[in-house]
């Protein structure tokens, strides 16, 4: 186990709606990271929180958001869904920036 | 050419057998490397990270090729547990990329 949570585990949206998906990291670990998985694809990187600020982004459109609080937990939020956004969603927890990381079990969303 | 490529398998090998994956990667900046690998349904688990002198962990090897630009994933002595789906991933900066996985099968 990781210690990475994340919720909920799975969900089901209309397109049109929004959605916040959560993940608490690692202990001591102040970098989290989040992902979208489709079936049979590597997990793409959506972007990246460091200590509560962006630091980094993937080729994903603004309606894809984020937040880190100060424990380090974060929040990826999907304005507008659609069709396409049905995947898994995984955030991973690291120390600093580009180190090992540790991803959580992981959000399957789904959009009808 | 995609950032980050691995032959997407499946590598359907015997218990017993060696098996080694290549990962290549576009960008000459990438500074850090790592092979993870995922069960059907499940997160990526991070397996090993690939440092430039190579490293080893127990039956795993994995190195890193800078001119060519490619790391490996050598498995010796398959067990059947190996089967999964093994990612390689590059990082550039802070913006990690993975590729799509190869799927290898161990069978009795």
């Amino acid at each position: 186990e990781t210690g990475v949570t994340q919720s909920p585990t799975h969900l089901i949206k209309t397109r049109g709606q929004q959605v916040t998906l959560r993940c608490s990291s690692q202990s001591g670990h102040n970098t989290v990271s989040w992902y979208q998985q489709a079936l049979g694809q590597g997990p793409q990187f959506i972007f990246q929180y460091y200590r509560e600020e962006e630091n980094g982004r993937g080729n994903f459109p603004p309606r894809f958001s984020g937040l880190q609080f100060p424990n380090y937990s974060s929040e990826l939020n999907v304005n507008a869904l659609e069709l396409d956004d049905s995947a898994l969603y995984l955030c991973a927890s690291s120390l600093e920036g580009a180190s090992e990381q540790y991803f959580g079990p992981g959000t399957r969303l789904t959009v009808t | 050419r995609k950032e980050v490529e691995q032959d997407p398998g499946p590598f359907n090998v015997p218990e017993g057998a060696t098996v080694a994956f290549n990962c290549t990667y576009s960008n000459s900046a990438s500074q850090s490397f790592f092979w993870y690998r995922q069960d059907c349904r499940k997160e990526p688990k991070l397996l090993m990270s690939v440092y430039s002198s190579g490293n080893e962990d127990g039956r795993f090897t994995a190195q890193l090729n800078r001119a060519s630009q490619y790391i490996s994933l050598l498995i010796r002595d398959s067990k059947l547990s190996d089967s999964a789906t093994y990612l390689c991933v590059v990082n550039a900066g802070y913006i990690p990329t993975f590729g799509r996985g190869t799927s290898l099968i161990v069978h009795p």
